[in-house]
């Protein structure tokens, strides 16, 4: 069976801070782990995947993540929060069936100036 | 390009109305999908259609009627619908294979009257 599990549904951080948003997965084989972002009323933004290469993805707007297989985690994380980072991000875990993707419950990320 | 088109972007309709919400892509994308997101949710996967056969239906209402003409195009057909069913209406597609990418299209906002 395959879930994901965002620990945080929101998160406050000040403008230039880092950003944390963490992500929990259950898989029973090797997972494909994405997130996204969703600004409101907007379709969802592809940030970064994991696919079994490189443990430590990088994607666009200056956000990476870490597969952790021993944790079953993805963190996703940023150095320095800008305020356009301001949005809905979601985690999520594509497995052996390939047409199926299951959604975190999302993470809200406010970003103070 | 890796753009997913949706049309039109807000629809407003009575209960006793019939409307469609389209969808194009040309990825060349094998999968094509609907998901239906409500306001702070995640968003709730409807159908699935995999080399234009309908490969998934998360038990959707009858009152949604998918379609799949071709490779590129994929429809949703909306009759007697209730109040309950206004949300985002979101089209996504991929390749049908592992770890493949889903993109998002914008999405239509439906309003049920």
């Amino acid at each position: 069976a395959q879930s994901v599990t965002q620990l945080d549904s929101h998160v406050s951080v000040s403008e230039g801070t880092p950003v944390l948003l963490r992500c929990n997965y259950s898989s029973s084989y090797s997972p494909s782990l994405f997130w996204y972002v969703q600004h409101p009323n907007k379709g969802l933004q592809l940030l970064l995947k994991y696919t079994s290469a490189a443990t430590l993805v990088k994607g666009i707007n200056g956000f990476e993540a870490e597969f952790k297989k021993s944790e079953t985690s993805f963190h996703l994380t940023k150095p320095s929060a800008h305020m356009s980072d301001a949005a809905e991000y979601f985690c999520v875990v594509n497995s052996y069936n390939f047409n199926k993707f299951y959604f975190g419950s999302g993470t809200k990320l406010n970003v103070k100036p | 390009d890796t753009e997913v088109t949706q049309t039109p972007k807000h629809l407003v309709m009575g209960m006793t109305n019939k409307k469609s919400l389209k969808c194009e892509q040309h990825m060349g994308h094998r999968a094509m999908y609907w998901y239906k997101q409500k306001a702070k949710k995640p968003p709730e996967l409807m159908f699935v259609y995999s080399y234009e056969k309908l490969s998934i239906n998360e038990s959707v209402p009858s009152r949604f009627s998918p379609e799949c003409p071709n490779s590129s195009l994929l429809n949703l057909h909306l009759h007697a619908l209730q109040p309950e069913d206004s949300a985002l209406y979101l089209c996504a597609s991929s390749q049908v294979r592992g770890g493949d990418t889903q993109y998002f299209g914008p999405g239509t906002r439906l309003t049920v009257l």
